[in-house]
């Protein structure tokens, strides 16, 4: 199994609402990774887990909390969050060998904040 | 810090053509790793191609190959007989201990 899983494909909310992210990989991976990507932009990393430990914080807005429950799972829990946040949401997992290793990616979730 | 930089946001080519899609990069460090992904229509990142800078000799995947000058900071992808499927947007990028950085991306268009 050589994929990572991210759900839902697709989320709509409100600027008031509560909602969460999920990716899930089991090809023991210890390093996960969110990245944001806005249309026809480069991905632009947000946070890195490693060995379930929050790694890399790229000074994130606190409406977007990480957590890393176990080793093959990753969420993002959003809240209160403004239109502009509207973008694909990718996780990426890695196996934590360098510099040379290779990211696995899934499709994302296409948020649109209302 | 790194910085990658890809002038071509567009480039088309006829299907079963060569085309070769350019990229710069700025660092200090001497010991580093270059990547290229793709991002077809399904929106995941896949990698197409990566190169070890210690390396002299050109990483070589199939009909992807690489041309990689590191006196010039350069590190250019060339997809040989095109075809259909490989019409995605391209990123180049940089690896530090840190971070992936990619590139703005280059939209390869292929035409039957």
């Amino acid at each position: 199994d050589t994929e990572v899983t991210q759900t839902p494909k697709h989320l709509v909310m409100g600027m008031t609402n509560k909602k969460s992210l999920k990716c899930e990989q089991h090809m023991g991976h210890r390093a996960m990774y969110w990245y944001k990507q806005k249309a026809k932009k480069p991905p632009e990393l947000m946070f890195v887990y490693s060995y379930e430990k929050l790694s890399i914080n790229e000074s994130v807005p606190s409406r977007f909390s990480p957590e890393c429950p176990n080793s093959s799972l990753l969420n993002l829990h959003l809240h209160a969050l403004q239109p502009e946040d509207s973008a694909l949401y990718l996780c990426a997992s890695s196996q934590l060998t360098g510099r040379n290793e290779k990211l696995f990616f899934g499709s994302g979730t296409q948020l649109s904040v209302l | 810090a790194q910085t990658v930089t890809q002038s071509q946001p567009e480039m088309s080519v006829q299907e079963a053509e060569t085309v070769t899609l350019s990229c710069t990069y700025d660092t200090s460090e001497s010991d580093y790793y270059l990547f290229w992904y793709k991002q077809p229509p399904s929106r995941q990142m896949i990698l197409v191609i990566r190169q070890e800078a210690y390396k002299q000799q050109n990483a070589t995947e199939n009909r992807f190959s690489v041309n990689f000058q590191k006196a010039a900071k350069s590190f250019s992808l060339k997809i040989s007989d095109s075809q259909l499927g490989d019409a995605a947007m391209y990123f180049c990028a940089y690896r530090s201990a840190r971070q992936l950085t990619f590139g703005s991306g280059t939209q390869l268009t292929v035409l039957p």
